[in-house]
């Protein structure tokens, strides 16, 4: 148990809905993350928030729309996905950005897009 | 960035030590190198971290070469619950303020009886 928890755990879901998943960390961290991780493919960091602040935006296609309403919240909203989508997909959270800041991952939310 | 170089799997027998090898070559002298685990469908795992001098924490010890060209995570007494994929990282730190950790695929260690 890191602190960090995400919902849902599996999600699957056609080309034309819209989900959100949601990341939650009880850390007291001002800084969060999402990440995606495809089968056989490295973690690839999508997204970075400070103090609710968007400071990176990975090239990331705009059918993934992140929301920090505040440092404990973390969300990432989907729409119009595409099957190569489908990964697993961590939320991430660290004290701050600075240089020596450990990060700690939730579980992730499993992603099927049919 | 720099990147890291890692066998693709090993084995260790329960209760010997894992000695998990890693090449950063190109590391440069203010990047950190970093270790986390990931056990199969969970989040990775911090583990520990180093600049130039080994490090030990209550999970595993950490040995830097001199040229810092190359690092050694051990598990001094390897389980069953030790079977994850072991990730080493070296740490850019990026001048708009933020941290990047880039993953590679890592060494999958199998631990068996």
């Amino acid at each position: 148990e890191t602190g960090v928890t995400q919902t849902p755990r599996h999600l699957v879901m056609g080309m034309t809905n819209k989900k959100s998943l949601k990341c939650e960390q009880h850390l007291g961290h001002n800084a969060m993350y999402w990440y995606k991780q495809s089968a056989k493919k490295p973690l690839e960091l999508m997204f970075v928030y400070n103090f609710k602040e968007q400071t990176e935006n990975n090239s990331v296609p705009s059918r993934f729309s992140p929301e920090c309403p505040n440092s404990s919240h973390l969300f990432l909203h989907l729409h119009t996905l595409q099957p190569e989508d489908s990964a697993l997909y961590l939320c991430a959270s660290s004290q701050d950005l600075g240089e020596l800041e450990t990060q700690y991952f939730g579980p992730g939310t499993r992603l099927l897009v049919l | 960035d720099a990147k890291t170089t890692q066998p693709p799997s090993m084995d260790c027998a329960e209760g010997r030590a894992a000695n998990l090898p890693c090449n950063h070559s190109t590391i440069s002298g203010n990047e950190y190198v970093y270790w986390y685990r990931q056990i199969h469908s969970q989040g990775p795992q911090y583990i520990i971290h180093g600049l130039k001098n080994n490090e030990t924490n209550e999970m595993a010890s950490l040995i830097i070469t001199e040229d810092r060209k190359s690092s050694t995570l051990i598990l001094p007494h390897a389980t069953l619950r030790d079977t994850a994929v072991y990730y080493c990282i070296v740490r850019v730190w990026f001048s708009g303020g933020y941290n990047k950790l880039i993953f590679g695929a890592g060494t999958r260690l199998a631990v068996h009886p």
